[in-house]
């Protein structure tokens, strides 16, 4: 049992190269979630797909895209990264409102 | 709009010591309520939540909440903690389809 799977683990980019950061889940959720993590700061969202065909933005937008591939999958983008989005970045999954969230483990991106 | 505060950024205490993390929401409708907690280098992990119902909510390592309307509170309390408590406890609440987290407080257990 998977649950919510992200790729890469780690990655380091240079300012002003590209990344896409994949996320799965195989739980059959409906709704899809990109956070990022920065100490102090606790979670903030970036983007959300309530469902399939479906994204919208979260608290903090600016320097991404996010694409819906299927049920599945939710890919977040950074087409020219900057240092500020240094982070730990989480994706998500929930069968629906109220249900809680299954966090992947992260994807620890460092940009020089 | 609604937001979490969780109102101490660390906490240590003594282990077999009791422990209260305490976080206040702020929301003009109902709300579901969660904590979450996040071991070094791993994701978050759901510890228990408030949805409806009984206002005492327990998880199953011998963490409970108290959801206080009156008070807008949803405290993390546990009688006695153990070494392997130590981590780092998110409050959250929903907003429509999507969950706000609070800061987070970290829990760190001296022996």
């Amino acid at each position: 049992n998977a649950g919510v799977t992200q790729t890469p683990k780690f990655q380091v980019l240079k300012t002003g190269q590209s990344m896409t950061l994949q996320c799965a889940q195989d739980m059959n959720h409906n709704s899809m979630y990109w956070y990022r993590q920065d100490p102090g700061m606790g979670l903030r969202l970036i983007y959300y797909s309530a469902s399939e065909g479906t994204t919208d933005k979260g608290e903090v937008p600016n320097g991404y895209n996010v694409s819906r591939l299927n049920k599945r999958e939710f890919s977040l983008r950074l087409e020219s990264a900057a240092p500020s989005q240094t982070s730990v970045y989480f994706c998500a999954s929930s069968e629906r409102q109220g249900y809680g969230y299954t966090f992947g483990s992260g994807t620890r991106l460092t940009v020089v | 709009a609604q937001s979490v505060t969780q109102l101490d950024s660390q906490v240590p205490v003594f282990e077999e010591a009791p422990v209260e993390l305490r976080c206040n929401y702020s929301s003009s409708v109902s709300v579901y309520l969660f904590w979450y907690v996040q071991y070094p280098n791993q994701g978050l992990q759901l510890l228990l939540k408030y949805l409806s119902g009984s206002t005492l909510v327990e998880s199953i390592n011998g963490f409970e909440a108290e959801f206080n309307k009156s008070q807008t509170s949803f405290h993390l309390r546990k009688p006695s903690v153990h070494i392997s408590d130590t981590a780092e406890y998110f409050c959250a609440v929903t907003l429509g389809d999507k969950i706000i987290f609070g800061s987070g407080t970290r829990l760190s257990i001296r022996p």
